[in-house]
């Protein structure tokens, strides 16, 4: 009974390919977020989506394109991959009401470009 | 100024010590703080949020300081298991983006 879940686990690809990473929340939750964890461990927002619209779409190449088909889904699709996408991806969900809106996260897909 | 700031790490500490963690954040407007955890190769998961009036959770404290927008977290007779990763963070809305500080590492020896 995973709350979020993302799949794949592990990425490997090579440079210039199109990838994809599916995150599903059965928590209920009306928002979901793509978050980028570099090799300095830094974690930091790439979008979000509140009932499948995009409410936050932070300083990423248009190379990225989240798509989110209902509220307990949102993919994110990589196209032409470089070298510099090397970095684990994290899901999250979180419900809108009362504070303090604290964020679940899925357990990663660790992206290695070649 | 990074939004949010923590103490450099790492921290090594004996099991039972007590350390702490610092943080500092540069939104005034900010509505909600936590505490997560992460440890090694897994997600962040949250520890506890943290409120004005401060709060308690077993040996964890954490307390915060909106006038001077700072945030800290006690762990109190340290365990072997609460080696991992402490990252301070911060919301500013509802629905919006976590911030999130660079992450102290926390090392507890036997």
């Amino acid at each position: 009974d995973t709350a979020v879940s993302q799949t794949p686990k592990y990425l490997v690809t090579q440079m210039g390919n199109d990838k994809s990473i599916k995150c599903e929340q059965n928590l209920g939750h009306d928002t979901m977020y793509w978050y980028k964890q570099d090799s300095k461990k830094f974690l930091k927002i790439m979008f979000s989506y509140n009932n499948k619209e995009l409410i936050i779409n932070e300083t990423v190449p248009n190379r990225f394109s989240p798509k989110s088909p209902d509220k307990a889904h949102l993919n994110l699709h990589i196209n032409s991959l470089e070298l510099g996408d090397s970095a684990v991806y994290f899901c999250a969900s979180s419900q809108e009401g009362q504070l303090p809106y604290e964020q679940y996260f899925g357990p990663g897909t660790r992206l290695t470009v070649t | 100024r990074k939004e949010v700031e923590q103490d450099p790490g790492p921290f090594n500490v004996p099991e039972g010590a007590t350390v702490a963690f610092n943080c500092t954040y540069s939104n005034s407007a900010s509505q909600s703080f936590f505490w997560y955890r992460q440890d090694c190769r897994k997600e962040p998961k949250l520890l506890m949020s943290v409120y004005s009036s401060g709060n308690e959770d077993g040996r964890f404290t954490a307390q915060l300081n909106r006038a001077s927008q700072y945030i800290s977290l006690l762990i109190r007779d340290s365990k072997l298991s609460d080696s991992a990763t402490y990252l301070c963070v911060v919301n500013w809305r509802q629905g919006g983006k976590l911030i999130f500080g660079q992450g102290t590492e926390l090392s507890v020896k036997p």
